[in-house]
Parts: C-alpha cells; sequence; structure tokens
C-alpha cells in the first residue's frame, strides 16, 4: 500500500520568505507524484505533478517540486512567497498502473504581508 | 467550460436522515471519485468508479453507498449508518489512464445536527 507523510502541518512565513513543503511518499514501485493547492473558499487545483523525466518540476505561480528517488521525497519550493499563496497544499502519490491517488494530511500555509 | 458540479455547496440534515450529494462533469472523464476532507486529516477515499455501471470501495465506505448509472454523474448518499456524517465532500475526475491529474469540485459541506 501506499502512503503519503507531509511533515509540516501549519506553516507561517512573512512575505518574500522562502518555503519548502515536505513530502515523503511510501511505494515500493514506480509513481507519479502530485501537489494540490486549495485556496481558501475555493476547489483543489493542480500546482505541478511529476510522471517521469527531469525530476524538477516546475508548475504554476512560481512553484517547483524536486523528485529524489532515493529519499522518496517530492518536496515543494517557492523562492519568495506572497500573501496570496495562503492555502492549504496537499501532497499526493499514486503507484504506476494504479487509478487511485493517496493523499497527504495536508499543509497550511499563513503568509503574513 | 467543462468542469465539476456538485451540489449543494452546504447542507444541513436532521441526524437519521439519508441524504444524497450530487456531482455532475462535462469533462467525458471515465473515472470518478469522491473523499471526504476533515480537518487534520487530509482527503480520505471513500468510493471511486472507473466505468459506468461499476464502482468499487475506499478506504472510508462504510455508512456511504453510491451509483454510477451515466457516465457524467456520481451521487453519493449518506446514510444513517454513517457516525460522523458532518464533513466537507469533495468530487473528482480524471481520464481513464494513468497518465492524468485529477479535476476536483468545490465541495458540499455537510453538517448533521
Amino acid at each position: 500500500a501506499q502512503s503519503v507523510s507531509q511533515h509540516n502541518h501549519h506553516v507561517i512565513l512573512s512575505e518574500a520568505a522562502s518555503l519548502e513543503l515536505g513530502c515523503n511518499y511510501s511505494y515500493g514501485g514506480t509513481v507519479n507524484l502530485f501537489w494540490y493547492v486549495q485556496y481558501p473558499g475555493q476547489h483543489l487545483q493542480l500546482l505541478l505533478k511529476y510522471f517521469s523525466g527531469d525530476p524538477l518540476v516546475k508548475g504554476i505561480k512560481g512553484f517547483e517540486a524536486e523528485f529524489i528517488k532515493s529519499k522518496f521525497s517530492f518536496n515543494l519550493r517557492k523562492p519568495s512567497v506572497q500573501w496570496s499563496d495562503t492555502a492549504e497544499y496537499f501532497c499526493a502519490v499514486r503507484g504506476l498502473g494504479s487509478y487511485i491517488p493517496t493523499f497527504g494530511r495536508g499543509t497550511s500555509l499563513i503568509v503574513h504581508p | 467550460d467543462g468542469g465539476i458540479t456538485q451540489s449543494p455547496k452546504y447542507l444541513f440534515r436532521k441526524e437519521g436522515q439519508n441524504v444524497t450529494l450530487s456531482c455532475e462533469q462535462n469533462l467525458n472523464h471515465d473515472a470518478m471519485y469522491w473523499y471526504r476532507q476533515d480537518p487534520g486529516q487530509g482527503l480520505r477515499l471513500i468510493y471511486y468508479s472507473q466505468i459506468v455501471n461499476d464502482f468499487q470501495k475506499g478506504d472510508i465506505a462504510e455508512g456511504y453507498s453510491v451509483s454510477r448509472e451515466k457516465k457524467e454523474s456520481f451521487p453519493l448518499t449518506v446514510t444513517s449508518a454513517q457516525k460522523n456524517p458532518t464533513a466537507f465532500y469533495l468530487c473528482a475526475s480524471t481520464m481513464g489512464g494513468t497518465n492524468y491529474g485529477y479535476t476536483f469540485g468545490s465541495g458540499t459541506r455537510l453538517t448533521v445536527v
């Protein structure tokens, strides 16, 4: 069975600070990896995904994530956060050939102006 | 615009009553999912369906039922057997195959009093 661990449940930053949200997964085979964002009052949106190829993936709004296979990690980064990045962030993993993603518990990010 | 429509946005029911949450998609997606979102617990899979007239239980199916009579519709019934029904419910869909991400609806917040 696959599982996902997001280490930071709550993160509070000031604008312009750098962001890194941790995501580790447990799965023995090839995986697809996702980061989703849920802005207050809105539905989940895909930030970025990794299926294969370059392990450094760039997504929308200046976010990027790096897949490190040896560490089973897919951490999300942004060099300089904005107040509008305040949201909940979910990491998800799906085993290759599976239709079912497993989501982490989410990280609540608050950015102070 | 294509997307997923969940209705209603807010729903109140008395304890002991069954209630059905609607999920409709016009994306021509094959697979549909129901997740429950609770604070600090992320998204947990209730049921999923990969094709019409077929569905499988997820991790927390007890107290819930679904149907998939049409490709575009995947309603969820929260029965009186569900012990803690108050939650935020999310519907999602994806194309068939495993090369795609997931599209989410805006959710239904169910409160049982």
